[in-house]
């Protein structure tokens, strides 16, 4: 158990929709990072958050926003659903915010239909 | 783009047999870690080496890293049905987050 919680495990929905991700991360880790994973694409980093603020982005859509709140669990959105962002979302902490393991959730499987 | 590319995509051992899997990258880095992956689940850190080593060991675990080939392996010794999943090398710089390659499926018949 990696200590990182994410909800929920699995999201079925239709296109254009807005769809919440959360992440509650493991005590003590300062960090929070969004992923995504696909087939195609492999492992793509989206966004990282440190105590309540951005520090850094990949390559996250405009459709796509995030935040960390004051007790450091951060939601994902994730709006205009389409196809193509059927995925699995994953969530990571870590304790400072570069250069250090990071902590796996197991994960929110999206499917799009 | 990514930054780590492991190498080979995919690899089928006998329980018992070693397992390597190397990775090779493209910038400076401040350090390189592994994870694994179990089919669905998230990614679990293995090991984390920095620049200034070359060598490190975890249980049946044992890492190297050549700075100037820009490339790491990860050795698994002994391997069990249960190391059956996909291996990735992430890579640190310091200025940006780490960097995951596309992972190695590695596959263990008892």
């Amino acid at each position: 158990d990696s200590g990182v919680t994410q909800t929920p495990k699995h999201l079925i929905t239709a296109t254009g929709q807005r769809v919440t991700l959360r992440c509650s991360p493991r005590s003590g880790d300062l960090s929070v990072y969004w992923y995504q994973q696909s087939l195609d694409q492999g492992l793509q980093f989206l966004i990282q958050y440190y105590n309540g603020e951005e520090r850094a982005k990949g390559n996250i859509l405009e459709r796509f926003s995030a935040q960390q709140f004051p007790d450091l669990h951060s939601e994902l959105n994730l709006s205009s659903l389409e196809l193509g962002d059927s995925a699995l979302y994953f969530c990571a902490s870590s304790d400072r915010d570069r250069d250090q393991p990071q902590h796996f959730g197991d994960g929110t499987r999206l499917s799009i239909l | 783009s990514q930054q780590g590319e492991e190498d080979p995509q995919a690899l089928s051992i006998q329980e018992g047999e070693n397992a390597t899997m190397n990775c090779s990258y493209k910038t400076s880095i401040n350090n390189l870690q592994w994870y694994r992956q179990n089919s669905g689940r998230g990614l679990v850190h293995l090991i984390l080496i920095r620049s200034n080593e070359r060598e490190k060991h975890s249980g049946r675990l044992r890492v190297t890293l050549d700075t100037s080939k820009k490339s790491s392996s990860l050795l698994i010794t002994a391997s069990r049905a249960a190391d059956t999943a996909s291996y990735f090398c992430a890579t640190g710089a310091g200025y940006s987050t780490l960097t995951f390659g596309k992972g190695t499926m590695l596959l263990v018949s008892p």
